[in-house]
């Protein structure tokens, strides 16, 4: 178990760049989540896979926003154009269905820190 | 809608003090309750959460918590502050939602440990 990984940890871009994240979850969780995480908040919830299927999206999710999981295995979360409000910590987690309900326990990965100048 | 109030955006206690972090939830349904921490440069971590049953739940790192549905509170506790505790904190309560866990996360409060 080497837990869930995130890259880039770091991301400096210009406002209209599209940048790509990616998320490994721990090795044969099905469920995974996207988080956002802005400067003296809590994080928010963005979206939710189970498997390869996008079953949740948050409103914060915007069109320019888009997230796969092409294999049920890593994700990718896809900003475009981006905007300088874009800026934040952008979190993945993920959770096995053996302890799907309240049980579930999600394990955080270390995060995509985004800045747009 | 579910949403959780941490008091104090701060809290600042000497090393070996009791830590309280306050933690006030909104729920039209029985609710799950959470408290992560995170550490600079880390993802979080669960310290502990409550679902159903025993009211005082324990945690890692000697923490625990108190669900009491009076109070709508899930404050944590620690009974010694370690310098190590140093990190911020944040609360969640969720909800199932078709079937997955959501989490709704509080602002979170920064724990200051001081020798």
């Amino acid at each position: 178990d080497t837990g869930v990984s995130q890259d880039p940890r770091h991301k400096i871009t210009k406002r209209g760049q599209n940048v790509t994240f990616r998320c490994d979850p721990i090795s044969e969780h099905n469920r995974l989540y996207w988080y956002r995480q802005t400067l003296g908040q809590g994080p928010e919830f963005l979206t939710y896979f189970q498997n390869e299927a996008q079953l949740e999206k948050s409103r914060l999710l915007s069109d320019r926003f888009s997230a796969e999981r092409p294999k049920g295995s890593f994700s990718t979360l896809e900003i475009q154009r981006t905007e300088q409000g874009d800026s934040a910590m952008y979190l993945c987690a993920s959770s096995s269905r053996v302890l799907a309900g309240p049980k579930e326990t999600q394990y955080f990965g270390p995060g995509t820190r985004l800045l747009v100048l | 809608a579910q949403s959780v109030t941490q008091l104090g955006s701060h809290v600042s206690v000497s090393e070996g003090a009791l830590v309280l972090l306050r933690c006030n939830y909104s729920s039209s349904v029985p609710p799950y309750l959470f408290w992560y921490v995170q550490y600079p440069n880390q993802g979080l971590q669960l310290l502990l959460k409550y679902t159903t049953g025993a009211t005082l739940v324990k945690g890692i790192n000697g923490f625990e918590a108190e669900f009491k549905k009076s109070e709508t509170s899930f404050h944590l506790t620690k009974p010694s502050a370690h310098m190590s505790d140093a990190a911020e904190y944040f609360c969640a309560v969720s909800f199932m939602n078709t079937g997955f866990q959501k989490l709704v996360f509080g602002t979170g409060t920064r724990l200051l440990v001081s020798p």
